[in-house]
């Protein structure tokens, strides 16, 4: 069976420092990977997908970046935390699918508070 | 402009009764509806879909109605329970890959013993 983890679960940071989270899909072999944010009152943000090793799609301009070393590794990071980057951040992974949009399998979620 | 509305920030009913979430979009290009369910402090998870060939969708005390004419899709539960009580999220998508699924604010449902 297929597994997805992210960590770590709680993350409280000082504006301006890094970020780095991390995320990592067991039992399935290249997922499409996602992080998405849940910011306070606001539905889920699609923040970057990858189809493949290095391969980066950003959806929204913002502080922060994503990476793809490895098929089921996903980084999601930032060099300089800001304020409005407190949230819920989740990971997600899908089969690739052809035609339609595949179900979404999202991980524990991350809250990040920065102070 | 938010394309997928969930006008009702929360709901609570009654152990056993029906549970109606709602949901408007406005993108008509939309063809492939999700709910999602959501715990405190967890993740997503996938509750019931429909696609835009069909009107009804169900899954032993999920249904999902959807009314392409008046772009709005309904979740009921019947009975409710309390484990029920979660965040409900609605997402539609055009044809194509899951990173166009556009996420509604979501409903919170309190099932009452």
């Amino acid at each position: 069976s297929q597994t997805i983890h992210q960590w770590p679960a709680t993350l409280v940071q000082p504006v301006g420092s890094p970020l780095s989270l991390e995320c990592t899909v067991e039992g399935t072999s290249n997922p499409n990977l996602y992080w998405y944010r849940q910011a306070a009152g606001r539905g889920l943000q699609l923040l970057f997908y990858s189809v493949g090793i290095g391969q980066i799609s950003s959806e929204v301009p913002q502080n922060l970046s994503a990476s793809r070393p490895q098929d089921r590794q996903f980084i999601l990071s930032s060099k300089k935390l800001l304020l409005s980057d407190s949230g819920f951040y989740l990971c997600a992974w899908s089969w690739t699918t052809i035609g339609g949009p595949g179900e979404l399998f999202f991980g524990e979620g991350s809250r990040l508070t920065v102070l | 402009d938010q394309q997928v509305k969930q006008n009702s920030p929360s709901l609570s009913v009654q152990e056993g009764r029906i549970s109606i979430l709602n949901c408007d979009y406005t993108n008509s290009m939309f063809d492939y509806f999700l709910w999602y369910k959501k715990y405190p402090a967890e993740g997503p998870t996938f509750l019931i879909s429909i696609s835009s060939i069909k009107d009804k969708n169900e899954d032993g005390r999920f249904t999902v109605f959807l009314n392409k004419s008046a772009k709005h899709l309904s979740l009921h539960i019947v009975p409710s329970q309390p484990g029920d009580s979660a965040v409900y999220f609605c997402a539609a998508s055009p044809s194509g890959g899951s990173e166009k699924l556009v996420f509604g604010k979501g409903t919170k449902l309190t099932v009452n013993p």
